[in-house]
């Protein structure tokens, strides 16, 4: 699976959009981008995930790059609950594939 | 509809010890993983079970061992306690591939510590 990279921290305004950065320059054709997020001392929870089409559900909106080499995860109102650990990762489909997280980027939206 | 449950939630054990951990599925889930977290880090893929047998493994000593039971729940065991095992440990559960799964579910976790 294709490695990504995160900025570790990033601070957002409440009722401001956050935009999350995610670099995965070596990821094949036929891997997806999924995006998780991990509330302090909580399992991580699932966002959203996409081949190369923009996403977009009640979480979040995920916007991929036409050349597939970086995301951008967008959280369009963040609230002081978004406060977390976001995880970018890249994959092939299927839950058969363990998910390899990194150090992701730490969220803090600040009052 | 439950989501993945853990028990316990905390745990102290000793060095050279042995620990069991539950993980039951979020209902219609076939499909178990584990993974490690140590404090700072991101979680670690141990295994992976389905169909009661281990599918997939990491990088992890034959001391972590699991089993899967008919009704999907799991239970991951770990001998012979270090003090490098202390970390919260997550169970996440999916359908299989065949069944057309994709994303995990996590559980809330067991924190271990060793002393």
């Amino acid at each position: 699976d294709a490695k990504t990279t995160q900025p570790p921290s990033m601070d957002c305004a409440e009722g401001r959009a956050a935009n999350l950065p995610c670099n995965h320059s070596t990821i094949s054709g036929n891997e997806y981008v999924y995006w998780y997020r991990q509330i302090h001392s909580q399992g991580p929870q699932y966002i959203i995930h996409g081949l190369k089409n923009n996403e977009t559900n009640e979480m979040a909106s995920l916007i991929i790059t036409e050349d597939r080499k970086s995301s951008t995860l967008i959280l369009p109102h963040a609230t002081l609950r978004d406060t977390a650990v976001y995880y970018c990762i890249v994959k092939l489909r299927g839950s058969a594939r363990q998910l390899t997280f990194g150090s992701g980027t730490q969220l803090t939206v600040l009052p | 509809d439950a989501g993945v449950t853990q028990s316990p939630t905390h745990l102290i054990k000793t060095r050279g010890q042995q620990v069991t951990l539950r993980c039951s599925p979020k209902s219609g889930h076939d499909t178990v993983s584990w993974y490690q977290q140590a404090l700072g880090q991101g979680p670690q893929f141990i295994f992976q079970y389905y169909e009661e047998e281990e599918r997939q493994r990491g990088n992890f000593p034959d001391r972590f061992s699991g089993h899967q039971f008919p009704n999907y729940s799991s239970e991951l065991n770990v001998n012979a306690l270090l003090l490098g095992d202390s970390a919260l440990y997550l169970c996440a559960s999916s359908l299989s591939v065949v069944s057309g799964g994709n994303e995990q579910f996590f559980g809330p976790g067991t924190r271990l510590t060793v002393l």
